[in-house]
């Protein structure tokens, strides 16, 4: 089983939409938590931090479920330039280490 | 001013070659990584630095030996290049304390032929 899990998409919504992803880990010692953003052909880019208690950032709000080990991002109003990968990342425990998911892929069309 | 920057952006060569990729930080940072990101888009860290120290160290063939003259630079050389190592291939910074807000460079996409 991969450490993190993704659905690859692409999830395909119109601008305006709200979106969600969903993104498992096995390890259930890990702490931390975090979405990162990859355009195409680009870098990734942390997009925020996940805590337990959620957090929202504008129309981008994270939230922890350790119970069942999923973290969500949820894309509210979703604008073209919202397009781009998703990436699912934990900090693996005791080595600092981060650990990325394959990503879900993000297609706004007007 | 670019953050991280890596030299070349693009690389094709031939298996059996031996290529560097060089990597730049101008943030103060004192870790830096180096990642793999193959066709299926999986990025996978690959090494990482402290103040010249390595502290990372996946398992990734000994034909890969990093480099890290000072802080600020952490190069990466291949020896015998193999068609499986055809990627892009990026360059990473953190503060200390900070792991998880890691600046990346902007990829170096290596095709072997």
């Amino acid at each position: 089983r991969k450490e993190v899990e993704q659905d690859p998409g692409p999830f395909n919504v119109p601008e305006g939409a709200t979106v969600a992803f969903n993104c498992t880990y096995s390890n259930s010692a890990s702490q931390s938590f975090f979405w990162y953003r990859q355009d195409c052909r680009k870098e990734p880019k942390l997009l925020m931090s996940v805590y337990s208690s959620g957090n929202e950032d504008g129309r981008f709000t994270a939230q922890l479920n350790r119970a069942s080990q999923y973290i969500s991002l949820l894309i509210r109003d979703s604008k073209l330039s919202d397009s781009a990968t998703y990436l699912c990342v934990v900090l693996r425990p005791g080595f600092q280490k981060l650990v990325f998911g394959t990503g879900t892929r993000l297609l706004v069309s007007p | 001013d670019t953050a991280v920057s890596q030299t070349p952006k693009y690389l094709v060569t031939q298996m059996g070659n031996d290529k560097s990729i060089k990597c730049e930080q101008n943030l103060g940072h004192d870790t830096m990584y180096w990642y793999k990101q193959d066709s299926k888009k999986f990025l996978k860290i690959m090494f990482s630095y402290n103040n010249k120290e390595l502290i990372i160290n996946e398992t990734v063939p000994n034909r890969f030996s990093p480099k890290s003259p000072d802080k600020a630079h952490l190069n990466l050389h291949i020896n015998s290049l193999e068609l499986g190592d055809s990627a892009v291939y990026f360059c990473a910074s953190s503060q200390e304390n900070r792991d998880y807000e890691q600046y990346f460079g902007p990829g170096t996409r290596l095709t072997v032929t």
